[in-house]
């Protein structure tokens, strides 16, 4: 059971440089996040989907864009990455929305913006 | 606004010198509170989830408890296994389904 599955590990970008980061759960949860994490500050949320078909900005969400492309897959985009945006990038996925339920993460993906 | 602060930043502790974490939360409506660890390198990983003030939830060396404004977790004889980051959250009525992390304490436990 993989559980929260995001690719790639490592990125380094350019300035201006666009890429996707991409996320798969599989426990058939409904909710899928992603947060952003910097030292001294904890955890940011970037944006989220409550369910398959939604999504909303978190407290974060300039610069980023995001695409649910089914129950399972929830992708973020940086469309012109800047050197603020660098950070260790977190995916998670909780069993539904409006439920208190834990959020189950993926091991995420340390971006480097040169 | 919903707020979460945790203290100490880092704590260095003795195997066996049992300690406390705390987290001091400022939220409109408490849901649910979460203790998550996490290791280098790694994603958080959940511990527990603490609903109504006098609550607590035990597991191995770790306690959780909740007031009406901050969790503890409770380090008994630690060891160095449990050396990691350990990240408090919280959800309110009023935050929707966001949950919000404070900054973590970072505990290392030495032989």
């Amino acid at each position: 059971n993989a559980g929260v599955t995001q690719t790639p590990k490592f990125q380094v970008l350019k300035t201006g440089q666009s890429m996707t980061l991409q996320c798969a759960q599989d426990m058939n949860h409904n909710s899928m996040y992603w947060y952003r994490q910097d030292p001294g500050m904890g955890l940011r949320l970037i944006y989220y989907s409550a369910s398959e078909g939604t999504t909303d900005k978190g407290e974060v969400p300039n610069g980023y864009n995001v695409s649910r492309l089914n129950k399972r897959e929830f992708s973020l985009r940086l469309e012109s990455a800047a050197p603020s945006q660098t950070s260790v990038y977190f995916c998670a996925s909780s069993e539904r929305a409006g439920a208190i339920s834990p959020l189950h993460f993926g091991n995420g993906t340390r971006l480097t913006v040169t | 606004e919903d707020q979460v602060t945790q203290s100490p930043e880092a704590l260095r502790l003795q195997e066996g010198e049992s300690s406390s974490l705390n987290c001091s939360y400022t939220v409109s409506g408490l849901r649910g509170l979460f203790w998550y660890r996490q290791d280098p390198g790694k994603g958080p990983e959940f511990l527990f989830t603490l609903y109504s003030a006098g609550e607590e939830k035990e597991k191995e060396r770790l306690k959780a408890t909740l007031t009406k404004k901050e969790s503890f977790l409770h380090i008994t004889a630690p060891k160095p296994e449990d050396s990691a980051t350990y990240l408090c959250a919280v959800q309110s009525h009023t935050g929707g389904f966001k949950t919000i992390f404070g900054a973590g304490t970072r505990l290392f436990v030495k032989a």
